[in-house]
This record gives structure tokens, sequence and C-alpha cells, in this order.
């Protein structure tokens, strides 16, 4: 049965970085691949990009160039989002999703991971 | 950037009644929408996918149609359980965009 465990929520000041980790189980990691959705507290769902997991080939929202890495690893089925230069509005609940058969349709989501950013 | 709008935004109805929501898609995205329901606290759950295909194990309540710009999406019978918000999200175009979603409670 697929499984994706999130890290844990943390809370950092502005200007700082944070890097989110999703570690998934139960079917060939190297055939699919994670896109990176958030969530701003009683606000909608925000798409920031995907990662295909068999080449590491990503496709980033615009909004978020130059701010946001995605990466995996694959020794560990792990896919990791990494966001900088961290803003009050980056305070949100971030979800992996995975994509097993086509990139655009997220079959299985992380617990999520809440992010702070506060001074 | 193609933009989703919902509508209603929140609506109540009682148990057993059919429930419909739409979503409007600012250019065409042939039948490439998908349907998810969220729970609060919880992860959104995939539904439906390229507008009509219920994804397995998703009670048959739950439909969706339509292609080009406009999808509907109906819960034929509404249960307790249903209650949650409900989002579209196309993925024709980079970058994904979801509607704005729609808080559906039981009386």
């Amino acid at each position: 049965q697929l499984q994706v465990v999130q890290s844990g929520s943390e809370v950092k000041k502005p200007g700082a970085s944070v890097k989110v980790s999703c570690t998934t189980s139960g079917y060939t990691f190297a055939t699919s691949g994670f896109s990176w959705v958030r969530q701003a507290p009683g606000q909608g769902l925000e798409w920031m990009g995907w990662i295909n997991t068999n080449n590491d080939a990503t496709v980033n929202d615009q909004k978020f160039q130059g701010r946001v890495t995605l990466t995996t690893d694959a020794s560990t089925s792990t896919g990791y989002m990494e966001l900088r230069d961290l803003r009050s509005d980056d305070t949100a609940v971030y979800f992996c999703a995975t994509s097993l058969i086509v990139a655009g349709v997220f079959e299985s989501w992380g617990q999520g991971t809440l992010i702070i950013v506060s001074s | 950037d193609i933009q989703m709008t919902q509508s209603p935004s929140s609506l109540s109805a009682s148990i057993g009644d059919r429930v419909t929501i739409t979503c409007q898609a600012s250019q065409e995205i042939r039948n490439y929408l998908n349907w998810y329901q969220q729970k609060p606290g919880q992860a959104p759950k995939l539904l439906i996918h390229d507008a009509s295909n219920l994804e397995t194990g998703v009670p048959s309540r739950f439909s969706g149609s339509g292609s080009g710009t406009t999808f509907s999406f109906t819960i034929s019978s509404l249960q307790p359980e249903d209650s949650a918000t409900y989002y579209c999200q196309q993925y024709d175009k980079v970058p994904l965009t979801f509607g704005g979603g729609t808080k559906v409670e039981t009386k």
C-alpha cells in the first residue's frame, strides 16, 4: 500500500530557508512524479511545482522561480522541497502529492507540513 | 495562467439531497480536470480524474462531467461524511491551478 510521510512542522524567520521531505513506500519510486502544493491558513490550494523521479526534470510555477528547488533521493524514496528567502506570506501547510500515472493527477498525498514564518 | 472559477463557494444541503458544483476554466482544458475532497485538518483526496473517471474506492454517488471549459461535480445523495471542501484542478497547462473551493455542509 502506497504511503507518503512528510517531515514535521517548522518555524522559520523571514529570509531563512526550509527544506521539507516526503518519504514514500509501497510503490516503485522511479516511475512516478511528485508535486508540491501549499495551502495558506484558511485559503485554497496552490501548486508550486513538479519533479519527475525518473530523471529529476522539474517544472515550477514561475511565481516561485529562483526560490524553490525540488530534488529527490531514490535511495530512500524521498522527495524534497526547499524554499528560500522565506516571507510571512509563505506561512502555509505544504503538501507533497504523488502522480503515478499522469503528472497532473495527484493520487496520494502526504499529511502536510506546517511552515510558520515569523520574526 | 488558467483561472478556475468554482461556484458556489459554499452550500448547505440536507442528507439525501443532490448537490452540484460547477467549475469554469478561463480557457479550453479538454478533459484535464480533477476533483478533490478535503476535510478539515486533512490532505486533499482525489475523487475524480479526467473530468468523469471515478477513482478506485470512491463511492458511486460522486460523479463528474464536462469538457472544454465547463465542468460539473455531483453528489447524487448527500451523506453526513460528505461535509468537506471540494476543489477542481486543471492540468492542461502549467502552472497547474485549482478552483477556489466549495464548502459543502449538511443541514
